[in-house]
């Protein structure tokens, strides 16, 4: 079962700032965040990853809140390059089992 | 970022052959390894988890004896689909982690199985 909840899918505009928000109201407290890229026939690319509070790499920023029960990716600036589905998993990147749920498709317009 | 192959990228094979996919962890190694088929334009659905030195633990649903999983090392599992049949078809991605917690799961590039 998913432990994870997603819009099903989005528009924004090429330039703007995209938000997806994933819901996780059963995370553990071993769990990480994180977030995940896949575009048609290839497998998921990682994207960024965190416990808590906000992390931020070259290409996206994560937010969560204290509770911990949701996340959100920030993606700056969107292109067109950006099109694709958008993943988000909870696991301990141990041993854990990450099951997918339906993902975010992103569609950016130009 | 770690780096997770596939092998091949794409293969086709008739019905009732076998055929083997591997997944190698090319710059770290990798006690547990995952295996997921994907459907199109669906999520990725997980199979089986790979342990190496050990057997494969599967999911509700697969077919152990069909899908076949050796992890015979820290950085090689292999999925053969024995006796292929056309609704085998699917694409397949492995993925891989170095088992401590809070370390990243890395994907493979998937591989693409036709059953003719």
């Amino acid at each position: 079962l998913a432990k994870t909840t997603q819009p099903i899918s989005m528009d924004s505009y090429e330039g703007q700032e995209v938000n997806i928000t994933c819901s996780h109201n059963n995370i553990a407290t071993n769990d990480y965040i994180t977030w995940y890229q896949q575009f048609p026939s290839q497998g998921p690319r990682f994207i960024i990853q965190g416990y808590k509070t906000k992390v931020t790499n070259e290409v996206a920023s994560l937010f969560i809140p204290a509770d911990r029960k949701s996340s959100t990716l920030s993606l700056p600036r969107v292109s067109l390059s950006d099109t694709a589905v958008y993943y988000c998993l909870v696991g301990d990147g141990g041993f854990n089992k990450f099951y997918f749920g339906s993902g975010t498709k992103l569609n950016v317009k130009p | 970022g770690a780096v997770v192959s596939q092998h091949p990228s794409r293969v086709i094979c008739k019905s009732g052959t076998s055929v083997k996919i591997e997944c190698r962890s090319l710059d770290f190694q990798a006690t547990t390894m995952f295996w997921y088929r994907q459907f199109p334009k669906k999520s990725l659905m997980l199979m089986a988890t790979s342990n190496e030195g050990s057997k494969a633990t599967y999911e509700q649903g697969v077919e152990k004896d069909k899908f076949l999983i050796n992890h015979a090392s820290l950085t090689l599992s292999t999925l053969t689909v024995t006796s292929a049949h056309p609704e085998d078809s699917s694409f397949y991605i492995c993925s891989a982690g170095q088992g401590s917690s809070g370390n990243t799961i890395y994907f493979g590039e998937g591989s693409w199985l036709t059953v003719v």
